[in-house]
C-alpha cells in the first residue's frame, strides 16, 4: 500500500545551523506533497506544500524540493531559530476512488539550541 | 485557531467502552479528515468525508466507525476500545474536495485526547 518514510527521526542543530529533513514516497501516482508543523501540545499546521509541476518552492527560510524519478521531497530550514523547534511532518496525496487522501511521515523533531 | 471544533479534548474511559469523538469543520468547508495519532507517532489516516458521504478511507479498524451529518459536523465512534487505542484524535477539514488535483490545506483541530485504562 501507500506509505511516507521520513529521515531523520529526530534532528539536533545549532541556532543558525540549516536543518534538512528527507521523506520518500512509494505512490507513482502522487502529485500534493505538503509540510507540516506541530509544536509541543499543538495541532499540526501547514508550512509549505508543493505539487508535482514544480521542483522547488521558497518561502523565506524554508525551501521544499521534488524529485518526482526518485520519489522523493525534502525540507530545507535555513538560519534555524529556537522557535523552529516542533515535530515537522511530510505527507504525500494517494488517490482512491477519485479522492486523494494524505498519507504522513512518521514525523521529524526537531531541536534547535540557541 | 483553526476554526475547527473537537470536544470533548480529554476523555478517559475504560477498555470495552464505547466513545463518541465530535468535530464541528471550519465554516463552509465540505471535507472533513480523522487522524490518529499514537504517543511519538505519525498521524495515521483514518477516514475522508465530503458533503455527507465517505470518499476515502485508510486502515481504520471495523471497530471505529464515522460519519458525517447534513450540518457537515462529523462523529467518530469508537467501541469495544482496548488499550492500545489510546491516542489523540485528530479532525481536519479543507475548503477542497479533495479530488485528485484539488486537495489543499487541511486545518487541524486541537485534537481529542483519549486514554484507555
Amino acid at each position: 500500500g501507500e506509505n511516507v518514510e521520513q529521515h531523520p527521526s529526530t534532528l539536533s542543530v545549532q541556532e543558525g545551523d540549516s536543518a534538512v529533513i528527507k521523506c520518500t514516497y512509494s505512490d507513482s501516482a502522487s502529485n500534493y506533497f505538503p509540510w507540516y508543523k506541530q509544536e509541543l501540545g499543538k495541532r499540526p499546521q501547514l508550512i509549505i506544500d508543493i505539487r508535482s509541476n514544480v521542483g522547488e518552492k521558497k518561502d523565506q527560510r524554508i525551501a521544499v524540493t521534488l524529485n518526482k524519478t526518485a520519489k522523493h521531497f525534502s525540507l530545507h530550514i535555513t538560519e534555524t531559530q529556537p522557535e523552529d523547534s516542533a515535530v515537522y511532518f511530510c505527507a504525500a496525496s494517494s488517490e482512491s476512488g477519485g479522492y486523494n487522501k494524505l498519507i504522513f511521515g512518521a514525523g521529524t523533531r526537531l531541536a534547535v539550541h540557541p | 485557531d483553526s476554526g475547527v471544533t473537537q470536544t470533548p479534548k480529554h476523555l478517559i474511559t475504560a477498555t470495552g467502552q464505547r466513545v463518541t469523538l465530535r468535530c464541528s469543520p471550519r465554516s463552509g468547508d465540505l471535507s472533513v479528515y480523522w487522524y490518529q495519532q499514537s504517543l511519538d507517532q505519525g498521524l495515521q489516516f483514518l477516514i475522508q468525508y465530503y458533503n455527507g458521504e465517505e470518499r476515502a478511507k485508510g486502515n481504520i479498524l471495523e471497530r471505529f466507525s464515522a460519519q458525517q451529518f447534513p450540518d457537515l459536523h462529523s462523529e467518530l465512534n469508537l467501541s469495544s476500545l482496548e488499550l492500545g487505542d489510546s491516542a489523540l484524535y485528530f479532525c481536519a477539514s479543507s475548503a477542497r474536495d479533495g479530488k485528485t488535483l484539488n486537495t489543499g490545506e487541511l486545518f487541524f483541530g486541537e485534537g481529542s485526547r483519549l486514554t484507555v485504562l
